[in-house]
């Protein structure tokens, strides 16, 4: 069974770093095909795909918020890291992580609800 | 960046109903089209991928159709566990994005 979790802060200032971690378990993060990304949903709005990071260490990115963004993995750790700085306001929303392999986002984390407010 | 159009945005319906749900996308896609159902305070559940391959575990009263640029969701027979929001998503390619949901509501 593959599970995925958030974490990090759920609150954060504007003009601050953003850091969450995404921890896999069931699956190894070294499994060939396997990506992990990003997702997010402000509040009463649609999803919007951030990032996605393949076992290879491929690396994808939103254009929109690319210069924002950086997305990184630890294997030893199983985990997948998501850094998106300048935090604004409008970037409050909850944050998934999900899980690819052959196909799009089959299993996802339960996400994580981040402020941005001073 | 290849955007995708859902309509209707909203839609009313009663359990045992026939549901349809369009997505177009800006340019061809092929069959790169997943559909996912969001349930209130919950994260999505892949329903579609692959235009219209079935994940496994999801009911058969879920189908899907389309390639290029039209697709289409049908949910045969609506149940109360379906009033929800509906995304597609398109996977062409290296750049992921989502429709902008459409509400399927209790009439």
């Amino acid at each position: 069974q593959i599970t995925l979790k958030e974490s990090g802060p759920t609150l954060v200032k504007p003009t601050q770093t953003l850091t969450l971690t995404c921890t896999v378990s069931g699956l190894s993060l070294n499994t060939s095909g396997v990506g992990v990304g990003w997702i997010r949903q402000p509040p009463g709005k649609a999803l919007e795909w951030l990032a996605l990071i393949y076992t290879n260490d491929n690396k994808r990115y939103s254009p929109s918020l690319k210069s924002r963004l950086t997305i990184t993995k630890d294997t030893s750790k199983n985990q997948v890291v998501l850094t998106m700085t300048n935090m604004d306001p409008v970037d409050t929303a909850t944050y998934y992580c999900a899980h690819t392999r052959w196909k799009p986002f089959d299993y996802w984390g339960q996400g994580t609800l981040v402020t941005v407010s001073s | 960046d290849i955007q995708m159009t859902q309509s209707p945005s909203s839609l009313s319906a009663s359990v045992g109903d026939r549901v349809t749900i369009i997505c177009r996308a800006s340019q061809s896609i092929s069959t790169y089209l997943s559909w996912y159902r969001q349930r209130p305070g919950k994260a999505p559940e892949l329903l579609i991928y692959a235009a219209s391959t079935l994940q496994s575990g999801v009911p058969s009263r879920f189908s899907g159709s389309g390639s290029g640029t039209d697709f289409t969701l049908t949910i045969s027979s609506l149940q109360p566990a379906d009033f929800a929001t509906y995304y597609c998503q398109q996977s062409y390619r290296t750049l992921w994005t989502f429709g902008q949901g459409t509400k399927v509501e209790i009439k």
